[in-house]
């Protein structure tokens, strides 16, 4: 079965301090990777996806097939960071389906 | 216009009540979708449309109806709900193209529904 794991549900980090949020993947096929975001009373939005292989408000994320992982990074976090964030899954070829994670809350810490 | 707009914003609704949410994009998607989503919780899918056809319903209680009109509409239509379906219900649209499930979704604001 398709799986996404975010092991976190809150992540305090202080303002200008690496973060990782951790995603972990568990899928048979082809599967895409994205990471949505949804800062406080805003729509969910997409924060970058693992093709596109872009830098995106200084977070990039790289797709470790051998680990099965799709880990957010960004080197020195700033308070406008803090929001709800989601890994997704989709399975390429197959449907049109997203399978989220339960989702990582971030709160930087000024 | 590279949004999906939903009406309306809020709606509180008594348990014998019809109403309906609405959906709506102008991105020439072809794939449009229902979610449901409660407070500090992923999203869950509910519905997909895909070329104005249902083409996944996660067995959702059948006082939820989708309705897609044309491909730019999308329309849940809600009958004799209960408290606990009280949420956020998000509407996305994608791309249905080659890589059919690799495209990127945009969600509406949601509606936030009250089931009193």
């Amino acid at each position: 079965a398709q799986r996404v794991t975010q092991p976190e549900k809150l992540l305090s980090v202080f303002k200008g301090a690496p973060v990782e949020l951790k995603c972990n993947y568990s899928y048979s096929g082809s599967p895409e990777l994205f990471w949505y975001v949804q800062y406080s009373r805003q729509r969910l939005q997409l924060l970058l996806r693992h093709i596109s292989r872009e830098s995106i408000k200084g977070f990039t994320a790289d797709l470790n097939k051998g680990e099965t992982s799709f880990h957010l990074k960004k080197p020195f976090a700033q308070e406008e960071d803090s929001a709800m964030y989601y890994c997704a899954l989709s399975r390429v070829n197959r449907d049109d389906k997203i399978i989220f994670g339960k989702g990582t809350r971030l709160h930087i810490l000024p | 216009d590279t949004e999906v707009t939903q009406t309306p914003k809020h709606l509180v609704m008594g348990m014998t009540n019809k109403k309906s949410l609405k959906c709506e994009q102008h991105m020439g998607h072809r794939a449009m979708y229902w979610y449901k989503q409660k407070a500090k919780k992923p999203p869950e899918l509910m519905f997909v449309y895909s070329y104005e056809k249902l083409s996944i319903n996660e067995s959702v209680p059948s006082r939820f109806s989708p309705e897609c009109p044309n491909s730019s509409l999308l329309n849940l239509h809600l009958h004799a709900l209960q408290p606990e379906d009280s949420a956020l219900y998000l509407c996305a649209s994608s791309q249905v193209g080659r890589d059919r499930g690799s495209d990127t979704q945009y969600f509406g604001p949601g509606t936030r529904l009250t089931v009193l």
